[in-house]
């Protein structure tokens, strides 16, 4: 079975910190995703890779960078947290361009 | 513009009531239709890929087909564990390599 990880469940942070979210999959997958899901606005795709170092921006990028040095590991960064970034972040992983995704338990944010 | 909906927002069922949840989408060449389950605080978890018209799969309770232009996912006799949200997801005309979805269909069984 895929196994998607995510670093936390829940984190509290605060306006202006700096946040790393991670995320770690098992099965030799090429492209990692990362989304946020807020009520009535659905699923967005913050950014993408799909090779080690490549990345590619989503819809909604602004305010987040993202880092894939290893094939099995990609990161999320906000680097400087608002109010407006409390949400609910997914991360996916696919084995190709095109096939099914699969998501870790997801990590619930809330900047104060 | 490319879209995925899925209609209804949100669909309540008495346990045994067979009913089917729609996802229409307007991209012009299909690379494959992906149906989730969702349930509260959790990541989507995967239950299908479509990828021709006329084709059809199979999971317990659950059967999702396709067509040129929308998708069903058919509930037989549901039970109340089965509620959850369910989401479709489809690759965008642009070439882009990630999926976009729909906002789903709230699913209650309630027994």
């Amino acid at each position: 079975d895929v196994k998607v990880t995510q670093s936390s469940r829940y984190l509290v942070k605060r306006t202006g910190e700096k946040v790393f979210l991670e995320c770690v999959q098992d099965m030799d997958h090429e492209n990692m995703f990362w989304y946020r899901q807020d009520p009535g606005l659905g699923l967005r795709l913050i950014y993408f890779s799909y090779d080690v170092k490549m990345k590619e921006k989503g819809d909604i990028p602004e305010g987040y960078s993202v880092s894939r040095e290893k094939k099995e590991r990609f990161s999320l960064i906000l680097e400087s947290a608002s109010t407006n970034q409390t949400s609910m972040y997914l991360c996916a992983s696919s084995l190709r361009s095109y096939n099914e995704q699969f998501f870790g338990p997801g990590t619930r944010l809330t900047v104060l | 513009e490319d879209q995925v909906t899925q209609s209804p927002e949100a669909l309540r069922l008495q346990e045994g009531e067979s009913s089917s949840l729609n996802c229409s989408y307007t991209v012009s060449g299909l690379r494959g239709l992906f149906w989730y389950r969702q349930d509260p605080g959790k990541g989507p978890e995967f239950l299908f890929t479509l990828y021709s018209a006329g084709e059809e799969k199979e999971k317990e309770r659950l059967k999702a087909t396709l067509t040129k232009k929308e998708s069903f996912l058919h509930i037989t006799a549901p039970k109340p564990e089965d509620s959850a949200t369910y989401l479709c997801a489809v690759p965008m005309d642009t070439g882009r390599r990630a999926l976009t979805f729909g906002s789903g269909t709230r699913l209650q069984v309630q027994p």
